[in-house]
């Protein structure tokens, strides 16, 4: 079953702007990841924050956890055409090894 | 190239049969993961090893299918009397134990390219 669920399903903006989707999950979590999938690279790791985390930055990507609410929020400064992929948030659930991914938010950027 | 490898890319067979995939972890990786993805979906997680030992499995993975990791480097995963529901792109991750379990959980995982299975 999917711990995790993206908001919005697809989103598509202008090269330039920004891009914001959510992340909501079930259970307490050790860390959440964020990872890129597209045709051309298959599934991509781009950010951890631990669940002692609240922000964190990594080049154009900018990663909140509020896990009071359970949520999580990954924001792309400044898009790319290269950023059009799919986005999934993953969670270890409490304590397993294996992710749990959400179904994912489909970025397309418009030149 | 020294990421993970997956063989076959792409398995076409008919239902009924079984089919067997290989994957190539990172070399100095002994965490290794295997995952199911099908269209418009986040990949679902089946088994992890480390090293040769299987530590934990979902309940997706039923007696049909089977994984191993002999020596603690590739594995395989076989899928026996193969249904259509199987058809999906299976996946497989490795990474590094650099995190205390108690530290942190999992670290974060690196993926191949795929395999593609079509049962028709």
């Amino acid at each position: 079953s999917q711990q995790g669920e993206e908001d919005p399903q697809a989103l598509s903006i202008q090269e330039g702007e920004n891009a914001t989707m959510n992340c909501s999950y079930k259970t307490s979590i050790n860390n959440l990841q964020w990872y890129r999938q597209n045709s051309g690279r298959g599934l991509v790791h781009l950010i951890l924050i631990r669940s002692n985390e609240r922000e964190k930055h990594s080049g154009r990507l900018r990663v909140t956890l509020d896990t009071s609410k359970k949520s999580s929020s990954l924001l792309i400064t400044a898009s790319r055409a290269a950023d059009t992929a799919s986005y999934f948030c993953a969670t270890d659930g409490g304590g397993a090894d294996g992710l749990t991914f959400g179904k994912g938010t489909h970025l397309i950027i418009q030149p | 190239d020294t990421g993970v490898s997956q063989d076959p890319r792409h398995k076409i067979t008919k239902r009924g049969q079984n089919v067997t995939f290989r994957c190539d972890p990172i070399s100095e990786h002994n965490r290794l993961y295997w995952y199911r993805q099908t269209l418009g979906q986040g990949p679902e997680f089946l088994t992890y090893f480390q090293n040769e030992a299987q530590l934990e499995k979902s309940r997706l993975l039923s007696d049909r299918f089977s994984a191993e990791r002999p020596k603690g480097s590739f594995s395989t995963l076989e899928i026996q009397r193969t249904e259509q529901g199987d058809s999906a792109m299976y996946l497989c991750a490795s990474s590094p134990v650099k995190l205390p379990r108690l530290a942190g959980g999992p670290g974060e995982q690196y993926f191949g390219p795929g395999t593609r299975l079509t049962v028709t």
